[in-house]
């Protein structure tokens, strides 16, 4: 069984660029959801993606968005990057849209923004 | 307004000892909670989760405790070992209120050291 597998692992941006993170799900499922981790904070939910759909979203702003495709992989895209944006990106995973699915979280992509 | 709060930024234990780390919430919509432990340069790995309808879940070592009337979960680490020296989050869910997934609300964490 595979796990939750993101791309790029580390990546530099200046402001104002735009970025798209990558994300692979666990074999079996069919929702994945993003986080953003700050330094020593906890992680804090973006959106989820359940079935190709937006099913949720956190409160980010409008330049952070997603897709996911067909064999449930997905991207984080955002835009118009500020130097706020610096931290974890976290991808999760999970075999059901419902609140008591347990997310299993990838390596995280880590970026830095100049 | 922090929904689920982990009060202690770190907690030592000597090995062999028990490990008691503790997370108290204030949304009463919450009815599923979970406990990650994290690895510098990793992503945090899932422990153990219980139910709002359990006051208690274990899995071998590791045990969690839920108060629901006192809005408070504890995860139990016996006997600790040193590769449990990590970064412990709480973290909760609540069933969707209409809008959609509200996605897990994390604490800060706690970060656990094992002395020898």
């Amino acid at each position: 069984e595979t796990g939750v597998t993101q791309s790029p692992t580390h990546l530099i941006k200046t402001r104002g660029q735009q970025v798209t993170l990558r994300c692979s799900s666990q074999s079996g499922h069919n929702t994945v959801s993003w986080y953003q981790q700050a330094l020593g904070q906890g992680p804090q939910f973006i959106f989820q993606y359940y079935r190709e759909e937006e099913n949720g979203r956190g409160n980010f702003p409008p330049r952070f968005s997603g897709l996911q495709f067909p064999n449930y992989s997905s991207e984080l895209n955002v835009n118009a990057l500020e130097l706020d944006d610096s931290a974890l990106y976290l991808c999760a995973s999970s075999s059901g849209g419902a609140s008591q699915e347990t997310q299993y979280f990838g390596p995280g992509t880590r970026l830095l923004v100049l | 307004d922090q929904q689920v709060k982990q009060n202690s930024p770190s907690l030592s234990v000597q090995e062999g000892r028990i490990s008691i780390l503790n997370c108290d919430y204030t949304n009463s919509m919450f009815d599923y909670f979970l406990w990650y432990k994290k690895y510098p340069a990793e992503g945090p790995t899932f422990l153990i989760s219980i139910s709002s309808i359990k006051d208690k879940n274990e899995d071998g070592r590791f045990t969690v405790f839920l108060n629901k009337s006192a809005k408070h979960l504890s995860l139990h680490i016996v006997p600790s070992q040193p590769g449990d020296s990590a970064v412990y989050f709480c973290a909760a869910s609540a069933m969707y209120s209409g809008g959609g997934a509200d996605g897990l609300t994390f604490g800060k964490g706690t970060h656990l050291i094992i002395q020898p």
